[in-house]
């Protein structure tokens, strides 16, 4: 079946630092890419996707490139801010009998940022 | 706030009992998903409902069932618990499933402890 890696964390890093976590995923076909952001207390919410192969999704100056060669969706952020940490989930969309997608999550990488 | 609302916060309870936890989706939001997250198992899909029929169905104990009701609210009912019932219980809402790139929007969720 489908299945997503992410690097095992915790990862610690300074304020103002590079920020890269690993994700590569195994899938029949073309899957939809996904990042997930997890704040202490609260539920997942969607960070930025990328749909198709080279595509690269972008958002609060996170960034993930969606490559088919090596089955791979890093995320990166060029100067990482205290209230980053959090726990990022990389996920894929997975067709479900019945015809719905439905993500299928990596484990999770928490993300410690120190001021 | 992702508008969507789950209760309880938290529920403690013993071995052998039955709960219910509740969650109310986004206005509009015509698909509700349960997922578990556990320390050892990581972040689990449970069920999908969509405008109270089940549309797809993932890792769920046969101790567990769900159901979304006219209203489009949907009740998780877990019983016989054992203490590794004991996790975070998510609830998820988006207007439907069919399309890879669709967004999934979560509640802050329960956390069951079962002692």
């Amino acid at each position: 079946g489908n299945s997503v890696t992410q690097m095992e964390g915790p990862v610690t890093l300074s304020e103002e630092a590079f920020l890269t976590i690993n994700c590569t995923y195994t899938a029949t076909g073309y899957p939809s890419l996904f990042w997930y952001v997890q704040y202490p207390g609260e539920g997942l919410q969607l960070l930025l996707k990328a749909t198709k192969a080279d595509d690269k999704g972008s958002n609060k100056g996170f960034e993930a490139t969606y490559r088919k060669e090596t089955t791979s969706f890093h995320l990166e952020k060029g100067s990482v801010q205290v209230s980053d940490s959090a726990v990022y989930f990389c996920a894929l969309s997975d067709l479900r009998a019945g015809g719905s997608y439905i993500p299928t999550f990596g484990r999770g990488t928490s993300l410690i940022v120190h001021p | 706030d992702s508008g969507v609302t789950q209760t309880p916060k938290h529920l403690i309870t013993a071995t052998g009992q039955r709960v219910t936890l509740r969650c109310s989706p986004r206005s509009g939001d015509l698909s509700v998903y349960w997922y578990q997250q556990s320390l050892d198992q990581g972040l689990q899909f449970l069920i999908q409902y969509y405008n109270g029929e089940e549309r797809a169905k993932g890792n769920i104990l046969e101790r567990f069932s769900a159901q979304q009701f006219p209203d489009l609210h949907s009740e998780l009912n877990l019983s016989s618990l054992e203490l590794g019932d004991s996790a975070l219980y998510f609830c998820a809402s988006s207007v439907d499933q069919l399309l890879s790139t669709d967004t999934q929007y979560f509640g802050p969720g329960t956390r069951l402890t079962v002692l």
